[in-house]
């Protein structure tokens, strides 16, 4: 069966400081991969997706950037945290088209972090 | 652009009430429609969806949904909730792409 991993599961980091956030999928090969951050009464913002190794589409200009250096690994970074990068980020899969799933995302359990 | 409007941000109801949350969505084409929940301290996880057919999906835990496309509607309903429905409930949309939007969210509080 298909796992979803991501780590920390918290971060307290000062702001200017750099960021990297993983995301790991395992049980599947080339998932469509996401990155959503989700704060309260806002819901679920997408971020970023990618739809193979390399491939990033960014949704929101911010402070972050993603990558993708490996099939089931997925990367949020940012080279100087502000303090309006503090929220709740989640990872999720999708099957690719070819696969049973691909209409349907799995969430992993997510990663809270407050920038000081 | 695509979004998902979802009218009800904080619901609560007594046990045995009926429930139905709202959820419009703007997109011309043919889409793919979701109900997610999350429980408190637990992950997101998939209540329900429409891909095409019968317009009326049937989810776990009781949970259904019906798609009307002249309102650009889905909006889930329950017949009688439970305490343990208490969750925020999140509706989606996928149009053909590969990217999927979230409404902002429905805090549904059920007391016992």
């Amino acid at each position: 069966s298909q796992t979803i991993h991501q780590w920390p599961a918290t971060l307290v980091q000062p702001v200017g400081s750099p960021l990297s956030l993983e995301c790991t999928v395992e049980g599947t090969s080339n998932p469509n991969l996401y990155w959503y951050r989700q704060a309260a009464g806002r819901g679920l913002q997408l971020l970023f997706y990618s739809v193979g190794i390399g491939q990033i589409s960014s949704e929101v200009p911010q402070n972050l950037s993603a990558s993708r250096p490996q099939d089931r690994q997925f990367i949020l970074s940012s080279k100087k945290l502000l303090l309006s990068d503090s929220g709740f980020y989640l990872c999720a899969w999708s099957g690719g088209i070819q696969l049973a799933g691909y209409n349907e995302q799995f969430f992993g359990p997510g990663t809270r972090l407050t920038v000081l | 652009a695509q979004s998902v409007s979802q009218h009800n941000h904080h619901v609560i109801l007594s046990e045995a009430a009926s429930l139905e949350l709202g959820c419009n969505y703007s997109y011309g084409g043919t889409v793919n429609l979701f109900w997610y929940v999350q429980y408190p301290g637990q992950h997101l996880q998939l209540l329900l969806k429409y891909f095409s057919g019968d317009p009326l999906v049937k989810g776990i835990k009781g949970f259904e949904a019906e798609f009307i496309k002249s309102k650009f509607s889905f909006n889930l309903r329950k017949p009688s909730v439970q305490w343990s429905d208490t969750a925020e409930y999140f509706c989606a949309l996928k149009e053909g792409g590969d990217k999927i939007i979230f409404g902002k969210g429905t805090r549904l509080h059920i007391l016992p």
